[in-house]
C-alpha cells in the first residue's frame, strides 16, 4: 500500500450524519485522489487535487467535499446529501508531472446504518 | 463513464495454467496501466505500456497493446494461488486522471 495511510479501516455512520475519511501520504506527491468502489465494480473518481489549496470535481462529486490544506493530507467528507454512501473508499497519490502510476492506500469501508 | 472494459468479468483456472485478461477502451490513449486488487485492499500498480509500445514483460506478466483495435491483454504465466485477485486496466483521461474498467476477478484453484 506504499506510503499512503487511510483511517479508519471500517466506519459506521448513522443516516443523516456527516463523516470524514482521512488520507495521508509521505511520498511527497503533489497529486491526490479519492475514489469510490461499489461491490464487484471498478473505481469511480470523486475528487482530485493537483496542488495544495486546489482541487477539482471528479465524476461523482455530489454529496462529497474535500480540502487540501497540506501536501500530505487530503481528507474526504461524506455529507448527508450523499444518498447512497455505503461503499469502499480508496485514496491515491501520484507525482504531479506524470500519470504513470498511482499509489493507493488500503481503503476505508463505510457503512451507513 | 468507464473508459476500459475488461473481459472476462470472472476467470477461474487451475494453478500452473496461464491466465489471460483483456481490456478494451474507446478513445486514444497515452498509456494503459494494469492494477491488481486483493479482496478488501487497495490497488497495486503492475505494469504500464505506452501507446508506442506493443508488448511489455515484467516477471510472469506479459502485456500487449493494439492501438488499432483499442485493446490490451494481460497474461499471467504459471499462475499461483497467490495470484487470486481482481485485475483492472486503466487509461489516462485528461491531466492526471485515470479511468478504470470494472475488472476481471481471477481465481486460481490449487
Amino acid at each position: 500500500d506504499g506510503g499512503i495511510t487511510q483511517s479508519p479501516k471500517y466506519l459506521f455512520r448513522k443516516e443523516g450524519q456527516n463523516v470524514t475519511l482521512s488520507c495521508e501520504q509521505n511520498l511527497n506527491h503533489d497529486a491526490m485522489y479519492w475514489y469510490r468502489q461499489d461491490p464487484g465494480q471498478g473505481l469511480r473518481l470523486i475528487y482530485y487535487s493537483q496542488i495544495v489549496n486546489d482541487f477539482q470535481k471528479g465524476d461523482i462529486a455530489e454529496g462529497y467535499s474535500v480540502s487540501r490544506e497540506k501536501k500530505e493530507s487530503f481528507p474526504l467528507t461524506v455529507t448527508s446529501a450523499q444518498k447512497n454512501p455505503t461503499a469502499f473508499y480508496l485514496c491515491a497519490s501520484s507525482p504531479r508531472t506524470t500519470v504513470n502510476e498511482q499509489f493507493f492506500g488500503p481503503g476505508t469501508r463505510l457503512t451507513v446504518l | 463513464s468507464q473508459q476500459g472494459e475488461e473481459d472476462p468479468q470472472a476467470l477461474s483456472i487451475q494453478e500452473g495454467e496461464n491466465a489471460t485478461m483483456n481490456c478494451s477502451y474507446k478513445t486514444s490513449i497515452n498509456n494503459l496501466q494494469w492494477y491488481r486488487q486483493n479482496s478488501g485492499r487497495g490497488l497495486v500498480h503492475l505494469i504500464l505500456i505506452r501507446s508506442n509500445e506493443r508488448e511489455k514483460h515484467s516477471g510472469r506478466l506479459r502485456v500487449t497493446l493494439d492501438t488499432s483495435k483499442k485493446s490490451s491483454s494481460l497474461l499471467i504465466t504459471a499462475s499461483r494461488a497467490a495470484d487470486t485477485a481482481s485485475y483492472f486496466c486503466a487509461t489516462v483521461r485528461g491531466a492526471q486522471k485515470l479511468v478504470f474498467g470494472q475488472g476481471t476477478r481471477l481465481t486460481i484453484n490449487p
